[in-house]
């Protein structure tokens, strides 16, 4: 089965940095994906990591540990705009999704 | 035809009522996905298909449930009988079976049940 637990919400202030951390125990794993969704949106794809380490994209960045079962989504120069739910999402024989990290970005 | 879209985008019905929803994928995406979503929560896997074959079919998805991919393109997802706990966000979400190193899924705008 699929266990994957992340923080319910974060906050921070705009221009900081915020780290979403996600741990999970899949049955199989492909890889990991991180997944953006504002409230009332369907969710749009962030990253998605197979091998360990580090993939930076602009100002968002994932890290991954597949030994610790564990990952990371980093993002820097937070904007208002980033104010969403963060989802991390193992890859196993299947897709399975965390209740989601909700970010509120402060002025 | 630039991502995912799902008919109707907002449902409301009477328990004990039929509902149907529509998913039209990427155009030549192999894969199609249904998810459910209640606030809070992130999306729960009900049900996929490569092309037209219905591969697996969550625990979740009770009898009531029934999916279809008739021609490998378009799908459907039947709720017979709704209930109040059926209200929730459907979402449709397709890829294709390879993408580089990638399994991205591409996500719909989801239909939004509420059992009345």
């Amino acid at each position: 089965g699929q266990n994957i637990d992340q923080p319910t919400e974060m906050t921070a202030t705009e221009g900081a940095i915020v780290q979403i951390n996600c741990t999970y125990q899949t049955s199989g794993f492909n890889g990991l994906f991180w997944y953006q969704q504002h409230a009332g949106e369907a969710p749009t794809f962030l990253s998605y990591n197979v091998l360990d380490g580090l993939e930076e994209k602009g100002r968002f960045s994932s890290f991954l540990s597949r030994s610790k079962g564990y990952s990371y989504l980093l993002l820097k120069e937070l904007q208002m705009k980033d104010s969403a739910s963060y989802l991390c999402a193992p890859h196993g024989y299947k897709l399975s999704f965390g209740a989601g990290t909700t970010v509120t970005v402060r002025a | 035809d630039t991502g995912v879209s799902q008919d109707p985008r907002h449902k409301i019905t009477k328990r004990g009522q039929n509902v149907t929803f529509r998913c039209d994928p990427i155009s030549e995406h192999n894969r199609l996905y249904w998810y459910r979503q209640t606030l809070g929560q992130g999306p729960e896997f009900l049900t996929y298909f490569q092309n037209e074959a219905q591969l697996e079919k969550s625990r979740l998805l009770s009898d009531r449930f029934s999916a279809e991919r008739p021609k490998g393109s378009f799908s459907t997802l039947e709720i017979q009988r709704t209930e109040q706990g059926d209200s929730a966000m459907y979402l449709c979400a397709s890829s294709p079976t390879t993408s580089g190193t990638s399994n991205e899924q591409f996500f719909g705008p989801g239909t939004r049940l509420t059992v009345l």
